[in-house]
């Protein structure tokens, strides 16, 4: 178990430029999450997969924010035309639909940084 | 949707302390309820987590209680020392929405010596 990876840590863009975070869950995890934290706030849930279907989406995630786990495992996350607002921390989240606990584990998180 | 509130929204104790965290939820399906630690730049960790079929768990100095009743629950933390120093969040989340959880805005604990 080596934890969920996320890369970039930290991207500083220009606004109007497009960014992608890619996510790699904890190995044979079937559900997988995004969040986005601003700071002084909690996480708040963008969208989660299960397997490689996209289940649910946040009506926080507009039409510039895509998300992919096209094999089941790594997941993408695009933000087109980025905005000063888009500044955050995106947050990756891993769980096993197996387990009993079916305990979430989270990533170190992406930076974003819009300029 | 679910909606979470968390109290205090920042708690200062002396070593050695006790120190005591509150949130309380909306929706009555929740039936999971998690609490992670955060550090500054750090991931969200899970410390414990309780189900809505106990009323309390303990785990050495942490302990969180849960009332389904009055639909609140709380995480207590004995004898603080200063690497408990964090931010605290409190979630919810129930099996219909697949486990997607709803965090509290969080509590800046400071412990000081």
């Amino acid at each position: 178990d080596t934890g969920v990876s996320q890369d970039p840590r930290h991207k500083i863009t220009k606004r109007g430029q497009n960014v992608t975070f890619r996510c790699d869950p904890i190995s044979e995890h079937n559900r997988l999450y995004w969040y986005r934290q601003t700071l002084g706030q909690g996480p708040e849930f963008l969208t989660y997969f299960q397997n490689e279907a996209q289940l649910e989406k946040s009506r926080l995630l507009s039409d510039r924010f895509s998300a992919e786990r096209p094999k089941g495992s790594f997941s993408t996350l695009e933000i087109q035309r980025t905005e000063q607002g888009d500044s955050a921390m995106y947050l990756c989240a891993s769980s096993d639909l197996q387990g009993a606990r079916n305990t979430i584990y989270f990533g170190e998180g992406s930076w974003l940084t819009v300029v | 949707g679910e909606n979470v509130e968390q109290h205090p929204s920042t708690l200062s104790v002396q070593e050695g302390d006790s120190a005591v965290i509150k949130c309380t939820y909306s929706d009555s399906a929740s039936n999971y309820f998690p609490w992670y630690k955060q550090e500054l730049g750090k991931r969200p960790q899970l410390i414990i987590d309780i189900r809505s079929n106990v009323g309390e768990k303990k785990d050495q100095r942490i302990a969180v209680t849960l009332n389904k009743t009055a639909k609140h629950f709380s995480l207590h933390i004995t004898e603080t020392q200063p690497e408990d120093s964090a931010v605290y969040f409190c979630a919810a989340s129930g099996t219909g929405t697949a486990s997607k959880l709803t965090f509290g805005t969080g509590t800046r604990l400071q412990v000081t010596l």
